[in-house]
């Protein structure tokens, strides 16, 4: 167990809805990373948040965004879903920005 | 642009053979370097790291050691078990592009009885 929490662990959802995944980093960790993984793709760096801002950006869809609250857990919004975004969706965190990164179970999102 | 090259998967190997997962990277600076695990049905797992050139990774059996005159972290272990059936991946955080994880694109191991 990494410490790192996500929910829900699946998510079954309708082209063109919008969903949103949680992430609770690790106690003390101040850095949160979110990534997807699909079977085509690969593992896809989207987006990093450090102490509720934004640090860093990957290959995150406009149709994507996420945020980091105060509690600093954050949320990964997607909308306008579409079937080729059905992928698995981790969340990593680490204690600074550039340390070490511990993930998340994931949540496995179906677009039907 | 900094980035990771992983041997092309899947591996199949018997229990108590020899592994080698190739990783080579590219990259601005210095960047540290590391393993992680991918078991079936879970997320990834960090299972070494280096920060600089020479050192040495280690963790339940597996090694890496930090080539920087060959930009190479290959993966080690002398001898599988069933159980390392996972999906391994190579990453590499380069302070001089802001501490970006850039990962492989894994490689999946098989050990079979």
């Amino acid at each position: 167990d990494s410490g790192v929490t996500q929910t829900p662990k699946h998510l079954i959802t309708a082209t063109g809805q919008r969903v949103t995944l949680r992430c609770s980093p690790r106690s003390g960790d101040l850095s949160v990373y979110w990534y997807q993984q699909s079977l085509d793709q690969g593992l896809q760096f989207l987006i990093q948040y450090y102490n509720g801002e934004e640090r860093a950006k990957g290959n995150i869809l406009e149709r994507f965004s996420a945020q980091q609250f105060p509690d600093l857990h954050s949320e990964l919004n997607l909308s306008s879903l579409e079937l080729g975004d059905s992928a698995l969706y981790f969340c990593a965190s680490s204690v600074v920005a550039a340390g070490t990164q511990y993930f998340g179970p994931g949540t496995r999102l179906l677009v039907l | 642009g900094d980035s990771v090259t992983q041997m092309e998967g899947p591996v199949t190997l018997s229990e108590e053979a020899f592994l080698t997962i190739n990783c080579t990277y590219t990259a601005t600076g210095y960047p540290s370097l590391f393993w992680y695990v991918q078991y079936p049905g879970e997320g990834l797992q960090l299972l070494l790291k280096a920060t600089k050139a020479d050192d040495k990774g280690s963790n339940k059996g597996f090694e890496a050691t930090y080539r920087k005159e060959t930009t190479s972290f290959h993966l080690e272990k002398g001898s599988v078990q069933v159980s390392d059936s996972a999906v391994y991946f190579c990453a590499l955080s380069d302070h001089a592009t802001g501490n970006q994880f850039y990962f492989g694109t894994g490689t999946s191991l098989t050990v079979i009885p």
